[in-house]
């Protein structure tokens, strides 16, 4: 499985666009990256998943260079709710495949 | 999505006892489940992977007498940390991933349960 390097903390204000960068220098040519995020006492949730290029859902963005060696997930305009550590996973396509989490982000949302 | 719950929420027990965490898939089956442990400030560590009707397969370092792992259906997996120690507190996660989703190798976590070895 691809190891990834994320920062290992953030701090940002209520109503700032954040970016957190992965990256993932070994990553395969099946694999999909992913981002969960996990509350305080909580289980980690599925964010979002991109393969190539930028995919963007109800709650961030996810951009992959051309040649996906890393990738930016962007939260835009944060709120202290979204105080949480960010996890960037990456690993292929099969269903009932482990995940490996690395260290992720712990993000601070100050007011 | 769909939902993963963990039964009990929390625990705390006697150096000594075993504890029982229950994982249940509510709206899918769910023929493998993975159980994480996560001490503070750290991340989830992968221990072991559940799979009903076989034995569980256990990450290197991680005993298996230790952590009993039984997938008795499609919908339950139980993590049995046997002859708990103070060592032994943590944070158990477990989950678990859905097949037929839009999604490649999407898991769905449960809540976790925070045991606490006295």
């Amino acid at each position: 499985l691809a190891k990834t390097t994320q920062p290992i903390s953030m701090d940002s204000y209520e109503g700032q666009e954040v970016n957190i960068t992965c990256s993932h220098n070994n990553i395969a040519t099946n694999d999909y990256i992913t981002w969960y995020q996990q509350f305080p006492s909580q289980g980690p949730r599925f964010i979002i998943q991109g393969y190539k290029t930028k995919v963007t859902n109800e709650v961030a963005s996810l951009f992959i260079p051309a040649d996906r060696k890393s990738s930016t997930l962007s939260l835009p305009r944060v709120s202290l709710s979204d105080t949480a550590v960010y996890y960037c996973l990456v690993g292929g396509g099969n269903a009932g495949n482990m995940l490996t989490f690395g260290g992720g982000t712990r993000l601070m949302v100050k007011p | 999505g769909a939902v993963v719950s963990q039964h009990p929420s929390w625990v705390i027990c006697k150096s000594g006892t075993s504890v029982k965490i229950e994982c249940r898939s509510l709206d899918f089956q769910a023929t493998t489940m993975f159980w994480y442990r996560q001490f503070p400030k750290q991340s989830l560590m992968l221990m072991a992977t559940s799979n009903e009707g076989s034995k569980a397969t256990y990450e290197q370092g991680v005993e298996k007498d230790k952590f009993l792992i039984n997938h008795a259906s499609l919908t339950l997996s139980t993590l049995t940390v046997t002859s708990a120690h103070p060592e032994d507190s943590s944070f158990y996660i477990c989950s678990a991933p859905k097949t037929g989703t839009q999604k490649h190798n999407e898991q769905f976590f449960g809540p976790g349960t925070r045991l606490t070895v006295l």
